[in-house]
C-alpha cells in the first residue's frame, strides 16, 4: 500500500494562531481525506480533499476554518486557522484505494 | 442509534488468551468490513477487510462478518504483548466514494 508521510508530526501553537499540516504520498491517489481524532476518541472526518476542486467538507466543518489544498495526486495541506484551545487533537490524513483507507501517521497539535 | 457501535472497554488479558472483539451496526447497506489497529501515538493500521458475510484468516487474526445479525468481530489467537493497541472496527456501503463509519475503538492490553 502506499506511503504516506505528515509533516509537521507535532507542534504546540498559541491560541488564533494557524497552523498548516502537510501530507504526502509516494504515489499518485485520486481519494484523500482528512480526519480529526481527539483525545481517545474515534475519528472524525473533516473533509474529502478533491484535486482540481473545493474540498468537500463533513456537517461541522467549514472552509474558513479549515481550508484544504490539493494542488495534484500526491500531496495536500490541511491549515487549522484561529486555533483555540478546543483545537488540541491528532489530525490525519488517509488515502482510499476503492475498499479501505491508508492512514498517515498522523500530528499531534497543541493550542494554548 | 449510532449506525456503529463498538464497547471501548478498556480490554485487559493475559498472554496467550484469545481476544474477541466486535462491533454491531445498523445500516444493512454495509458491505465492507475492516478492522484497524492503532498503537499509541501512532496512525491506525488496516489490519484485514472482508467483504460481505463470512470469515477471513490472516496468521493469529480472524475476522467473521454476520450480515444477518450485522455483528463483527476480530478474533486474535495466542495474543501477544505486542498485539496491545486500540482496534477500531470500519465499514462502508458498496460505491467507492461512500465515506467509511468508524466505530468508537476498544483499548486492548495484552498483559506478559
Amino acid at each position: 500500500s502506499a506511503v504516506i508521510s505528515q509533516k509537521p508530526s507535532r507542534d504546540i501553537c498559541q491560541r488564533g494562531t494557524s497552523l498548516t499540516i502537510q501530507c504526502q504520498v509516494d504515489s499518485q491517489v485520486t481519494m484523500m481525506f482528512w480526519y480529526r481524532q481527539q483525545p481517545g476518541q474515534s475519528l472524525t472526518l473533516i473533509a474529502t480533499a478533491n484535486q482540481g476542486s473545493e474540498a468537500t467538507y463533513e456537517s461541522g466543518f467549514v472552509i474558513d476554518k479549515f481550508p484544504i489544498s490539493r494542488p495534484n495526486l500526491t500531496f495536500s495541506t490541511l491549515t487549522v486557522s484561529n486555533m483555540s484551545p478546543e483545537d488540541s487533537s491528532i489530525y490525519l490524513c488517509s488515502v482510499g484505494d476503492g475498499v479501505a483507507e491508508h492512514f498517515g501517521p498522523g500530528t499531534r497539535l497543541t493550542v494554548t | 442509534q449510532k449506525e456503529v457501535e463498538q464497547d471501548p472497554g478498556p480490554l485487559s488479558v493475559p498472554e496467550g488468551a484469545i481476544v474477541s472483539l466486535n462491533c454491531t451496526y445498523s445500516n444493512s447497506a454495509f458491505q465492507y468490513f475492516m478492522w484497524y489497529r492503532q498503537y499509541s501515538r501512532k496512525g491506525p493500521e488496516l489490519l484485514m477487510y472482508t467483504y460481505s458475510s463470512g470469515n477471513k484468516e490472516d496468521g493469529r487474526f480472524t475476522a467473521q462478518v454476520d450480515k444477518s445479525s450485522k455483528y463483527i468481530s476480530l478474533f486474535i489467537r495466542d495474543s501477544q504483548p505486542s498485539d496491545s493497541a486500540t482496534y477500531l472496527c470500519a465499514m462502508r456501503t458498496q460505491g467507492g466514494s461512500e465515506k467509511l463509519v468508524f466505530g468508537k475503538g476498544m483499548k486492548l492490553t495484552v498483559n506478559p
